[in-house]
């Protein structure tokens, strides 16, 4: 099984202000990697897929990089709607995994 | 518009049963394999189970192998989960989730609104 690990746990940032999440893999997933974004009480809602390809109706403000097995999720400056729990997840292997998430708060 | 529509979750006891299902529209149903992942409370999300698009191919992720089941009706559009010998660790928000294409080891997009089964006495 990839074990997905994601760093850090919680970063506690200001409006306005850029961040930088990670995700890394046990072992290579290529590019077959995707990010999702969950607030309290809501499904998770796909933010980037391919590692790097931003989904539909999603803000030009978050983008993706990495391969093989390290990955970032960056959101260039956070908006209030933004304060969320994030998850990155694999699709090279059976089973599908997802890193624990990585809850951005307000600061 | 893509919707899937989880429904069936509750309050069960240790070793009791429940069967979720999740209406699907505004997509070929019929042409897509479809998956569960749950979410224990305050926990991250967690695959359960996938049935491919004609119903043949089932998996199971280990912590339910034997104890829970997949289904579909394509006729109807739904996606279902017999969930059997229920455990306190079963206690999640269950979600079904579409894949972008057919095959299942892919991302997921969108999500049902999820259903909560409680385990407990």
């Amino acid at each position: 099984e990839i074990v997905m690990t994601q760093s850090p746990a919680t970063l506690s940032v200001s409006p306005g202000e850029g961040v930088t999440l990670s995700c890394r893999a046990s072992q290579s997933v290529t590019t077959n990697l995707a990010w999702y974004q969950q607030k309290p009480g809501q499904a998770p809602r796909l933010l980037i897929h391919g590692a790097f390809t931003t989904a539909t109706d999603i803000p030009a403000r978050f983008s993706g990089s990495g391969s093989g097995t390290e990955f970032t999720l960056t959101i260039s400056s956070l908006q209030s709607e933004d304060f969320a729990v994030y998850y990155c997840q694999q699709y090279s292997y059976w089973p599908l995994t997802f890193g624990q998430g990585t809850k951005v708060e307000i600061k | 518009e893509v919707q899937l529509l989880e429904s069936g979750g509750g309050l069960v006891q240790p070793g009791g049963s429940l069967r979720l299902s999740c209406a699907a529209s505004g997509f070929t149903f019929s042409n897509y394999d479809m998956i569960w992942v749950r979410q224990a409370p305050g926990k991250g999300l967690e695959w359960v189970s996938t049935i491919s698009n004609g119903g043949h191919n089932t998996y199971y992720a280990d912590s339910v192998k034997g104890r829970f089941a997949i289904s579909r009706d394509n006729s109807k559009n739904t996606l279902d989960l017999q969930m059997n010998s229920l455990r306190a660790d079963d206690t999640a928000v269950y979600y079904c989730a579409k894949p972008a294409s057919r095959s299942s080891l892919n991302w997921f997009d969108p999500w049902g609104q999820g259903t909560l089964v409680t385990v407990s006495s």
